[in-house]
């Protein structure tokens, strides 16, 4: 079935470090790709996505690319803050059968200062 | 601009206890999601609805029923509450095919559950 599979965490950064967490993915199509970030004591908001190979998705500094032929979307970002501390969730989405987004385990982003 | 609310927040039930958990979205969304979070697992599809009047099994079905009676609300009950089922469970609403390509969805805040 389909899945999504992400590194493990947590991952612990000095503040201005860079930052890649790496995803990848099975699915039975083609899926359309996202990042959503989690912080402390919330619920889950949409950080990026990617609807197509080589499409790339960004926003608040980070950045991810749709590799089809690695069947990756792994996350970046040239510079952490504090602030980016939080669970990040890569997902899948299909417009066949459920229709609906596909989790990995996430990943925790610990920043110190 | 209210969004996805889900109530209650947190609960402590007792084995074999029910209760329901509500979802309420005020963006007029027709699809609806109920998911629940475990350390190490990610986020799992309990169950979903397409519209108003319809819903389908995700996932992880087992011990959990829906509702949809309203295109706002989504209800998720547990009749005979279970250890396996503490969890943090999440509400989510999106829009149709396409724009949800390009809005994703929308999350509640989360209701902490402790069966014990």
């Amino acid at each position: 079935g389909d899945s999504v599979t992400q590194m493990e965490g947590p991952v612990t950064l000095s503040e201005e470090a860079f930052l890649t967490i790496n995803c990848t993915y099975t699915a039975t199509g083609y899926p359309s790709l996202f990042w959503y970030v989690q912080y402390p004591g919330e619920g889950l908001q949409l950080l990026l996505k990617a609807t197509k190979a080589d499409d790339k998705g960004s926003n608040k500094g980070f950045e991810a690319t749709y590799r089809k032929e690695t069947t990756s979307f792994h996350l970046e970002k040239g510079s952490v803050q504090v602030s980016d501390s939080a669970v990040y969730f890569c997902a899948l989405l299909l417009d066949t059968g459920r229709r609906a987004l596909t989790f990995g385990s996430g990943t925790r982003l610990q920043v110190q200062p | 601009n209210a969004g996805v609310t889900q109530t209650p927040k947190f609960r402590v039930l007792k084995t074999g206890q029910s209760m329901t958990l509500l979802c309420a979205q005020d963006m007029n969304h027709e699809y609806m999601y109920w998911y629940r979070q475990d350390p190490g697992m990610g986020l799992r599809l309990i169950h979903y609805s397409v519209g108003e009047g319809t819903t389908a099994k995700g996932e992880v079905p087992d011990g959990y029923n829906v509702s949809r009676l309203k295109k706002q609300n989504f209800l998720l009950g547990l009749e005979s509450a279970a250890p396996s089922q503490t969890s943090v469970y999440f509400c989510a609403s999106s829009r149709h095919v396409v724009e949800r390509e390009i809005y994703g969805y929308t999350f509640g805040s989360g209701t902490r559950l402790t069966v014990v």
